[in-house]
């Protein structure tokens, strides 16, 4: 079946250093992808999304990047903060309500 | 802040009891879409609502129900609750149906059910 997953469940970062976290999709025919973080006690909150049409988006110290080709989808933060540290989940979408990923933790280390 | 408010913030349950969890959308959205997070999981689609009607379901046993106001506030009902159902419940609010384009679901902080 069709299913949204991370590479990895962990990722401990330097404070400043850049991030990347990454999800493999295998809906391809899903056309819209968005970037979720969650923080401890909260509800997930929208980052950044993408349309299957584009390769890349920024936003605030904040891009995605999209590979259709290989299916993947990955979260660049830039110069991570300690207020990065939460649970980032990709989900995509086709028609259908979010599917999401397992999740990754990001911790940031200061 | 997303203005998507939820009660109880806790609660817990025994097996076989019922439970209803509640849930405010933001102003001006008229769909509410419900999730049940496990534990170390991502958030999984339960049913949603547009305009008082279910308008899509996720893989759940038909014990798990849901209601829309006219005021577009949302119930989600759990029967014969099992300890499987332990999870935080997350409701979404969007301005139509569907999350695509630029109908952002905006989510709730939640609501923890413990069943014991």
């Amino acid at each position: 079946g069709e299913s949204v997953g991370l590479h990895l469940p962990t990722l401990s970062v330097q404070e400043g250093d850049n991030s990347i976290i990454n999800c493999a999709y295998s809906n391809s025919a899903s056309d819209y992808f968005i970037w979720y973080k969650q923080e401890s006690g909260k509800g997930p909150q929208f980052i950044i999304d993408i349309r299957s049409n584009m390769d890349k988006r920024q936003g605030q110290r904040v891009t995605v990047l999209l590979n259709k080709t290989v299916k993947h989808l990955s979260l660049q933060i830039a110069a991570t903060q300690p207020g990065d540290s939460a649970v980032y989940f990709c989900a995509e979408i086709n028609n259908t309500p979010l599917v999401f990923g397992k999740g990754t933790r990001l911790s940031v280390i200061a | 802040e997303t203005g998507v408010t939820q009660s109880p913030t806790h609660l817990i349950k025994t097996r076989g009891q019922q439970v209803t969890l509640r849930c405010s959308s933001q102003s001006g959205h008229n769909t509410v879409s419900w999730y049940q997070q496990a534990l170390g999981q991502g958030p999984q689609f339960i049913f949603q609502y547009y305009r008082e009607e279910e308008n899509g379901r996720g893989n759940f046993p038909p014990r798990f129900s849901g209601l829309q106001f006219p005021n577009y506030s949302s119930e989600l009902n759990v029967n014969a609750l099992e300890l499987d159902d332990s999870a935080l419940y997350l409701c979404a609010s969007s301005s139509e149906r569907g999350p695509g384009g630029d109908n952002e679901q905006f989510f709730g902080p939640g609501t923890r059910l413990t069943v014991l």
